[in-house]
């Protein structure tokens, strides 16, 4: 079970990109990489996923080099509503999802 | 379409007491997952279901813990006896079948409160 490293926290003001880049040395073949958002007193919810390159979807963008060994989440112009913990995952379809510590950001107005 | 659905959202309840916590997957899921979160701590990965078979349960936490998923459809998960240990926030997610790239849908989260 690929695990993964992000940092614990990131602090932004509105209106800035967000980049958020996760570490997973050891993602096997078939695993994808899935990015969660969560808000306190809720479950995760889904922003973005990818196997490798590049994957651009309404909210957010996520960036994959050739290893992939690691992968970042490039959230464009935040804004407040934004503040909340990211997670990075990665697993094979069907597999249970290791759930790192997260990247709490805080949106400063 | 409804989302994945948990119930309750909140339970005290005291130490030797039992507790069922149950899930409801989005129609036509046959992946249903449990997680936790205990107090300051990462999300555990807890067990998987497809459909009515318990496909992984190597994150269950020990024999007070059973899961259930009668049909394929809705999920229990019962502590009994609960310990205080146990307090923390249980997630239900669900995914359709595990072919190609897919997301979980999680549900609110189930607080426990063990005194």
């Amino acid at each position: 079970l690929a695990k993964t490293t992000q940092p614990i926290s990131m602090d932004s003001y509105e209106g800035q990109e967000v980049n958020i880049t996760c570490s997973h040395n050891n993602i096997a073949t078939n695993d994808y990489i899935t990015w969660y958002q969560q808000f306190p007193s809720q479950g995760p919810r889904f922003i973005i996923q990818g196997y490798k390159t590049k994957v651009t979807n309404e909210v957010a963008s996520l960036f994959i080099p050739a290893d992939r060994k690691s992968s970042t989440l490039s959230l464009p112009r935040v804004s407040l509503s934004d503040t909340a913990v990211y997670y990075c995952l990665v697993g094979d379809s069907g597999n249970q999802f290791y759930f790192g510590t997260g990247t709490s950001l805080t949106v400063i107005p | 379409e409804a989302g994945v659905t948990q119930f309750p959202s909140h339970s005290v309840i005291e130490k030797g007491q039992t507790v069922t916590l149950r899930c409801d997957p989005i129609s036509g899921h046959d992946n249903l997952y449990w997680y936790r979160r205990v107090m300051g701590k990462e999300i555990k990965f807890l067990l998987h279901f497809v459909k009515e078979s318990k496909q992984d349960e190597s994150g269950m936490p020990n024999n007070r813990f059973l899961a259930e998923r009668t049909g394929g459809t809705y999920s229990t998960l019962k502590v009994q006896p609960a310990e205080l240990e146990d307090s923390g926030v249980y997630f239900c997610a669900s995914s359709q079948a595990p072919q190609g790239p897919y997301e979980q849908y999680f549900g609110p989260g189930t607080r426990l409160t063990v005194t």
